[in-house]
């Protein structure tokens, strides 16, 4: 399976800042997810939207999906050091193995 | 809440042993999976399990065997350790969808070093 792509790779901010990562995908899809990983720590299901969703809020978190572009975003508002981790998109299709991104690398300064 | 644990935290190995990642999954998942994570590479899929006895290779099956005897417990076999096999595994279970894909729940990793 190919992989999506997150972007920026990197991203660092001042606590109280919004923290904005896109994600590409390539194929059709059922749903977009996003997770979060500490370092050195499993992933953390953070959000799900699906193909017929465009935008879903979840407290500090805002999703958006474009099935047209094959995007979707993750918006974090009002971060906090503790947002500092590595995020995720994955890309689900049918009952097949999610398709991971490389991931953005979050570090919020306090 | 959905517990997945991994045998080991941390591993340490030589080169051409063999070794057994464990991952036990407490929520009566139908699917399991076994990725490995290496930096500026993401994660990447081992192995999957729709179900008890049954396996489906991933992205990168070579130098890998996996077992699912129990619906509970799927586990990662390297057959012959090397030191390109050095890296972070993950263990993650999910429900079976039925046309779509549900969140996957991960353990907290195993991090392997070959020597």
């Amino acid at each position: 399976s190919q992989q999506g792509e997150e972007d920026p790779q990197a991203l660092s901010i001042q606590e109280g800042e919004n923290a904005t990562m896109n994600c590409s995908y390539k194929t059709s899809i059922n749903n977009l997810q996003w997770y979060r990983q500490n370092s050195g720590r499993g992933l953390v299901h953070l959000i799900l939207i699906r193909s017929n969703e465009r935008e879903k809020h979840s407290g500090r978190l805002r999703v958006t999906l474009d099935t047209s572009k094959k995007s979707s975003s993750l918006l974090i508002t009002a971060s906090r050091a503790a947002d500092t981790a590595s995020y995720f998109c994955a890309s689900g299709r049918g009952n097949t193995p999610l398709v991971f991104g490389k991931g953005t690398r979050l570090s919020v300064i306090a | 809440d959905v517990k997945v644990t991994q045998s080991s935290r941390y591993l340490v190995k030589r080169t051409g042993e063999k070794v057994f990642l464990e991952c036990v999954q407490d929520m009566d998942h139908e699917n399991m999976f076994w990725y490995r994570q290496d930096p500026g590479l993401g994660l990447r899929l081992i192995y999957f399990s729709y179900d008890v006895k049954m396996k489906e290779k991933g992205d990168i099956p070579e130098g890998y065997s996996v077992s699912r005897e129990k619906k509970e417990r799927f586990s990662l076999i390297l057959e012959s350790a090397s030191t390109n096999q050095t890296s972070m595994y993950l263990c993650a279970s999910s429900r079976m969808g039925q046309g779509h894909s549900y969140e996957q729940y991960f353990g907290p990793g195993t991090r392997l070093t070959v020597t």
